[in-house]
């Protein structure tokens, strides 16, 4: 089993609509998630942060934790074109010395 | 502006050299890490370093190795014992622990 857990994709949301992205990680043990977004060819950046759990908002980004199923999720509503990208979930272990990423989704939203 | 500077944004390497990726910090953060990205792929801990003078290897550090003599500095050499090198190579830093990380631009390496 993986560490973190994210399906591949493609997925493809029409511009307007929510797009789901889910991640699943195996070290129970784990208290910090991160959610990055990474353009073809750029380095990630960092878009949402979630310790705790139930749902964290910041704009149209909305980030749900839920530890006892291992599961973390982003929401992105009113989905844009710029959203286009690869969306990388990033799970600190339980002995908080590194961080490990999913292979990542990738994201499309047609015009 | 405070950030993190990967250098050279590409590089070539020839058959049996090795080469070092330079990446500086000016975020005054303790934690630095190197990852390799393969198309398609998402990332893989090669070095991670929480002090300086201090280091150590993540899931694939060999035909890698690292220094870290200063805070804000953790140059990344690859030799030639790293038989595929071609990749995309990311740097990290964080303030210590559970933070997020923050990314440079990356250097692409490839074989001549």
């Amino acid at each position: 089993q993986k560490e973190v857990e994210q399906n591949s994709g493609p997925l493809s949301v029409p511009e307007g609509a929510i797009a789901s992205l889910n991640c699943t990680y195996s070290d129970r043990g784990s208290q910090s998630f991160f959610w990055y977004r990474q353009y073809s060819g750029k380095s990630p950046e960092l878009i949402m942060s979630i310790y705790s759990n139930g749902d964290k908002e910041d704009g149209r980004f909305t980030a749900q934790l839920n530890k006892a199923s291992q599961y973390v999720s982003l929401l992105i509503r009113d989905s844009q074109p710029s959203d286009s990208a690869t969306y990388l979930c990033a799970v600190t272990p339980s002995n908080n010395n590194d961080m490990r990423f999913g292979a990542g989704t990738r994201l499309t939203v047609k015009p | 502006d405070g950030g993190i500077t990967q250098s050279p944004k590409y590089l070539f390497r020839k058959e049996g050299q090795n080469v070092t990726l330079s990446c500086e910090q000016n975020l005054n953060h303790d934690a630095m890490y190197w990852y390799r990205q393969d198309p398609g792929q998402g990332l893989r801990l090669i070095y991670y370093s929480q002090i300086v003078n201090d280091f150590q290897k993540g899931d694939i550090a060999e035909g890698y190795s690292v220094s870290r003599e200063k805070k804000e500095s953790f140059p990344l050499t690859v030799t030639s014992a790293q038989k595929n090198p071609t990749a995309f190579y990311l740097c990290a830093s964080s303030i210590t622990g559970p933070w997020p990380q923050h990314f440079g631009d990356g250097t692409r390496l490839s074989i001549l």
